[in-house]
């Protein structure tokens, strides 16, 4: 059963900080890996999606890397800001699960003024 | 192009009502999931629907149905309503069939049971 778990539960940085959220699981024979952002009482925003053949995925001020060998993903904020401030969850899908999604339980982060 | 959209926003019903929420996913996407979030439990899968046929089933009671539509729009529906049942759904929209499709979800419904 694939488990998913993100590292640190919850983090407190200044504005401008690069930050890195990580994201481990279980089980390597994954498809690929979703990072969402969650504001609260909201729904999930697609940030990327990094598929197993790739290292990397770059979209403006994010970087999501992906080890499958070590089951690990991590992504990095640079120069972060105060609107950052959100819930981040990774998700891999279950293998033979169609569009199941397994989640991690989130890293809910604060960029502070 | 319009998202998912999800209806209504919120709810709030009493114990033992019926409730039924709706999904409507990105246009030209086949594949509706729906998820229960609360704050203890985290992201639970409900269901998936794919060309109108439930594809897979989370761990929840008989109480919770789904279906979905020909034109891919899905409803939830959950019967004899608890407490337990107080909670944000989320409706995701996939393109495709298979396990490397990205998925979009919507804003969610919120919804109390007193």
């Amino acid at each position: 059963k694939q488990e998913v778990t993100q590292i640190p539960a919850a983090l407190s940085v200044p504005e401008g900080e690069n930050l890195v959220l990580n994201c481990s699981f279980t089980d390597s024979a994954i498809y690929n890996l979703q990072w969402f952002r969650q504001d609260p009482g909201k729904g999930l925003t697609s940030l990327l999606l990094i598929q197993s053949s790739q290292r990397e995925q770059t979209s403006g001020r994010l970087n999501a890397s992906l080890d499958k060998s070590s089951g690990r993903s991590t992504l990095y904020i640079a120069a972060s800001q105060p609107g950052d401030s959100a819930t981040y969850l990774c998700a891999v899908p279950i293998t033979g699960g169609g569009n199941k999604l397994t989640f991690g339980t989130g890293t809910q982060l604060k960029v502070e003024l | 192009k319009a998202g998912v959209t999800q209806t209504p926003r919120y709810l709030i019903k009493t114990r033992g009502q019926q409730v039924t929420l709706s999904c409507s996913p990105i246009s030209g996407h086949r594949s509706v999931s729906w998820y229960q979030q609360t704050p203890g439990q985290g992201l639970q899968f409900l269901f998936e629907y794919f060309s109108e046929t439930q594809r897979n089933k989370g761990n929840f009671p008989g109480r919770f149905s789904g279906r979905q539509f020909s034109n891919s729009r899905s409803e939830m529906n959950v019967s004899t309503l608890e407490l337990g049942d107080s909670a944000l759904y989320l409706c995701a929209s996939s393109l495709g069939a298979g396990e490397n499709t990205e998925a979009f979800f919507g804003q969610g419904t919120r919804l109390t049971v007193v």
